[in-house]
């Protein structure tokens, strides 16, 4: 079981919005940078998010996220079916002393 | 473009040795740490070891600890992982990943290879 903690699945409706939370603690996302992982099926994964809400080059402004206390969030708009697949939150925790993934969550375009 | 293929996967008898081969292409090899992260069949990703740029530091997870080694050869642009001891909860597709920044440690995995299948069975 992961310290990160995220719903097992999300889904809304082409174009619509769905929103990926996150949660943590004080010792992993409270107090460090939490980034977001795409994995589409048969794929590696992809970062999507860094340092809370920055996106690398080529990833589109659909993708967004945000970070308040020991939660973050992930927010993908006007989906497209090729969205679907796994999510991944990550996040330092100073306890463990080591990168620590959440344990994904399945987003479905209805 | 960037480009991490990941070779040297099999089936393995839990105690036996493996070493798994990373081959960067399309960046500067030398200016990026590299770290090896595994997911084990239908599970989530787990991190197992960085090393820095210049190979002289090595950070591993605890479930590996004392039991992988990671190294790399900036003159081949190739990074390794030695894995002895493997037991069976090591079975997992394990993936090389570049950090997102030049010489730093920022646990950002920018790029990801295609991954390589290690089966620890008897």
């Amino acid at each position: 079981q992961s310290v990160l903690t995220q719903p097992p699945s999300a889904s809304a409706a082409p174009g619509q919005k769905v929103t990926i939370s996150c949660s943590g603690s004080s010792s992993n996302i409270g107090n460090n940078y939490v980034s977001w992982y795409q994995q589409l099926p048969g794929t590696a994964p992809k970062l999507l998010i860094y340092d809370n809400n920055k996106r690398p080059s080529g990833i589109p402004d659909r993708f967004s996220g945000s970070k308040s206390g020991t939660s973050a969030s992930l927010a993908i708009s006007g989906l497209q079916s090729e969205d679907e697949g796994q999510y991944y939150c990550a996040a330092w925790d100073d306890t463990l002393n080591v990168v620590v993934f959440g344990e994904g969550t399945r987003v479905t375009v209805l | 473009q960037v480009q991490l293929v990941e070779s040297g996967g099999g089936v393995v008898q839990p105690g036996r040795s493996l070493r798994l081969s990373c081959a960067a292409s399309g960046f500067t090899f030398s200016g990026y740490d590299m770290h090896w992260v595994r997911q084990a069949p239908g599970k989530g990703l787990e991190w197992v070891a960085v090393v820095s740029y210049d190979g002289n530091t090595k950070f591993y997870a605890d479930s590996v600890k004392g039991r992988f080694t990671i190294s790399r050869d900036n003159s081949k642009n190739t990074l390794y992982l030695q894995m002895n001891s493997l037991r069976a909860e090591d079975t997992a597709l394990y993936y090389c990943a570049k950090d997102l920044e030049w010489e730093l440690t920022e646990y950002y995995f920018d790029y990801w290879g295609q991954g390589t299948l290690v089966t620890v069975s008897s």
